[in-house]
């Protein structure tokens, strides 16, 4: 079964605090994805990481694509409330054929105000 | 307006019942989707259409019906629904299938069956 192993299932963190969170598995994937989704909302996707090693910026977040593609970090730098919500991986793993995009189980954080 | 529409947001049905679910894309795009988010799995995909043709269904029960009358509109039609089909049904689209196109989500229909 390939699966995308996310951790921690639960964060609840104060404001100003920084976290990581992660997206492991066995397989390895061409590229990965991370979306966020927001309460009583569809998930949006944040970024793609595609060249194993790289590491991708957007404001306070920092993504990083494992060196073997097999895992990804997300790092939130001084979290906001906005910050708030499911945060998902997802990608098709090599051996897929089809590009068959499978989902992680998500974190659920929740920055304290 | 994220893009892409669906209606209604919540729907309680009984199991005896048949309702359809409604999504449309305003993105151009020609790859629609159905998922399934229930608590504590992953996103489970169940039905894609690409270019109006369905394309994977994904041993997704008879009970779940879909439709793709043109590209930017995508139904599912439910009927004999189980209370373990309750949960949250999204709607994404994306410019072709593949990986190279990110998905593009609707904020969901929250389904209760009882």
């Amino acid at each position: 079964t390939q699966l995308l192993e996310q951790s921690p299932q639960f964060l609840s963190i104060q404001e100003g605090e920084n976290l990581t969170v992660y997206c492991n598995s066995s397989s390895v994937f061409s590229s990965l994805q991370w979306y966020r989704q927001e309460p009583g909302e569809g998930p949006v996707l944040l970024v793609t990481v595609v060249t194993g090693g790289e590491v991708k910026k957007l404001k306070r977040l920092t993504f990083q694509f494992g060196d073997a593609r097999k895992d990804s970090s997300l790092h939130i730098t001084a979290a906001q409330p906005g910050d708030t919500g499911l945060y998902l991986c997802a990608g098709a793993p090599r051996m897929n054929r089809d590009d068959k995009i499978i989902f992680g189980k998500g974190t659920r954080l929740h920055i304290l105000p | 307006e994220t893009g892409v529409t669906q209606t209604p947001r919540h729907l309680v049905m009984g199991m005896t019942n048949k309702k359809s679910l409604k999504c449309e894309q305003h993105l151009g795009h020609n790859a629609m989707y159905w998922y399934k988010q229930s608590a504590k799995k992953p996103l489970e995909l169940m039905f894609v259409y690409s270019l109006e043709e369905r394309v994977e269904n994904n041993s997704v029960p008879s009970r779940f019906s879909p439709e793709c009358p043109n590209s930017s509109h995508l139904f599912l039609h439910l009927h004999t629904l189980q209370p373990e089909d309750s949960a949250l049904y999204l709607c994404a689209s994306s410019q072709a299938r593949g990986l190279d196109s990110p998905l593009h989500f609707g904020n969901g229909t929250r389904l209760t069956v009882t």
